[in-house]
């Protein structure tokens, strides 16, 4: 069975810290990796990866994936209030079938002023 | 830009009752979801479906069935409601089952008393 672990589960850091989310995986047939960011409505996408060490980029968002060790890292640079959300992480497993997604619990995260 | 509509976002019902949650999408695509999250359980799948008309359980399928008699609306029925089903329901939709980020609707919190 598929396992997506997330750590930590939540995390309270000050405006202006920098963040690093941690995923780790153990799954058969990997295909992807997504992380999602939900805030009170539902999840939005943030970045897909499918390759080891190539860096995806979005504003203060940055993302990475180790093959080797089965983990991912979500870093946010110069946080802000706006980035308090739960982050997800998602395996998207090959295979076929529409039940490819297996997600981790999430990391709450809490940005004080 | 996708959007996943579903129809209620807080619905309240007694014990016993028959519950409808409604999913539509306006992108054509063939997979749709419905996920139930909770505190410190993350995203679990209750059902999915890849075509018209097929339907595939998830992790959680007791207690719900699905229906989806056209492509764009994927239906979530709660035969008799019951206090542990209260809870986020999410729907969620992709283009394909390989390499393409679910995009999700904006919940019903649905409350069972």
């Amino acid at each position: 069975e598929d396992k997506v672990v997330q750590s930590p589960l939540s995390l309270v850091v000050h405006e202006g810290d920098t963040v690093t989310l941690n995923c780790s995986y153990e799954v058969t047939n990997f295909r992807s990796l997504l992380w999602y960011k939900q805030e009170k409505k539902a999840p939005t996408f943030l970045f897909m990866l499918t390759s080891s060490g190539i860096e995806k980029k979005s504003g203060r968002l940055s993302s990475i994936l180790d093959k080797k060790e089965l983990f991912s890292i979500l870093n946010i640079t110069a946080t802000q209030t706006g980035d308090s959300a739960i982050y997800l992480c998602a395996h998207l497993h090959s295979g076929g079938g529409a039940d490819g997604l297996t997600f981790g619990k999430g990391t709450h995260l809490i940005i004080q002023p | 830009d996708v959007k996943v509509t579903q129809s209620s976002r807080y619905l309240v019902k007694r014990t016993g009752e028959k519950v409808f949650l409604e999913c539509v999408q306006d992108m054509d695509h063939e997979n749709m979801f419905w996920y139930r999250q909770d505190p410190g359980l993350g995203l679990r799948l209750i059902y999915f479906s890849y075509d018209v008309k097929m339907k595939e359980k998830g992790d959680i399928p007791e207690g719900y069935s699905v229906s989806r008699e056209k492509k764009e609306r994927f239906s979530l029925i709660l035969e008799s409601a019951s206090t542990n089903q209260t809870s986020m329901y999410l729907c969620a939709s992709s283009p394909d089952s390989y390499n393409s980020p679910l995009h999700f609707g904006n919940g019903t919190r649905l409350t069972v008393t």
